[in-house]
């Protein structure tokens, strides 16, 4: 079973930009959630998609949004970007709730 | 406030022996205990979990211990390798917020050989 893919690996925006990221989930789960890793704030959670549907979101600021498709994949866009967005963003796939796998992030550079 | 706390930032272990790290968290609503290693610029591997209504799981090396009444849990590696060098994270969640984990600041462990 393929796992949780991400794309792009790697992004470098400047400041005003907005950026969009992709999320494969594992085949068969309907739960994708994102989170932020900063060295400051450690793993943030962003927001949770459940068969198209937000189910649950963190403490960001409203340019940070996200969907879900009907096969689960999902995108997370951040606009007007800022040099504290620099971070790496993590999507987790889950089948059942206490397993919960990770893609490989995308790391964001915001110059 | 910091719900899920992981208060060792590091851990040196010897080859062969036992690694334990561990968590603490306040709130009781938590149902599901779940433990990551972490590699710098990656993505976080799932390694075990634990549901809040059992106090032990063990997997291969690894076993997850609940205390409920301390709200304590820890995670045992034995015997520890060079390999499970790594950052190692405690999350949890509760069912009334879905699949949202919380999660500890992370505890760095070498494994000397």
């Amino acid at each position: 079973k393929a796992g949780v893919t991400q794309t792009p690996r790697y992004l470098i925006k400047t400041r005003g930009q907005q950026v969009t990221l992709s999320c494969s989930p594992i085949s068969g789960h309907r739960s994708v959630s994102w989170y932020q890793q900063t060295p400051g704030q450690g793993l943030q959670f962003l927001f949770e998609y459940f068969s198209e549907t937000q189910r649950n979101k963190g403490n960001f600021p409203g340019r940070f949004s996200g969907r879900q498709f009907s096969n689960s994949r999902s995108e997370m866009n951040v606009s007007t970007l800022e040099l504290g967005d620099s971070a790496l963003y993590l999507c987790a796939s889950s089948g059942t709730p206490d397993t919960q796998y990770f893609g490989p992030g995308t790391r964001l550079t915001v110059l | 406030d910091q719900q899920v706390k992981q208060n060792s930032p590091s851990l040196s272990v010897q080859e062969g022996r036992i690694s334990i790290l561990n968590c603490d968290y306040t709130n009781s609503m938590f149902d599901y205990f779940l433990w990551y290693k972490k590699y710098p610029a990656e993505g976080p591997t799932f390694l075990i979990s634990i549901s809040s209504i059992k106090d032990k799981n063990e997997d291969g090396r690894f076993t997850v211990f609940l205390n409920k009444s301390a709200k304590h849990l820890s995670l045992h590696i034995v015997p520890s390798q060079p390999g499970d060098s790594a950052v190692y994270f405690c999350a949890a969640s509760a069912r009334e917020y879905g699949n949202k984990l919380v999660f500890g600041a992370g505890t760095i462990l070498r494994v000397k050989s």
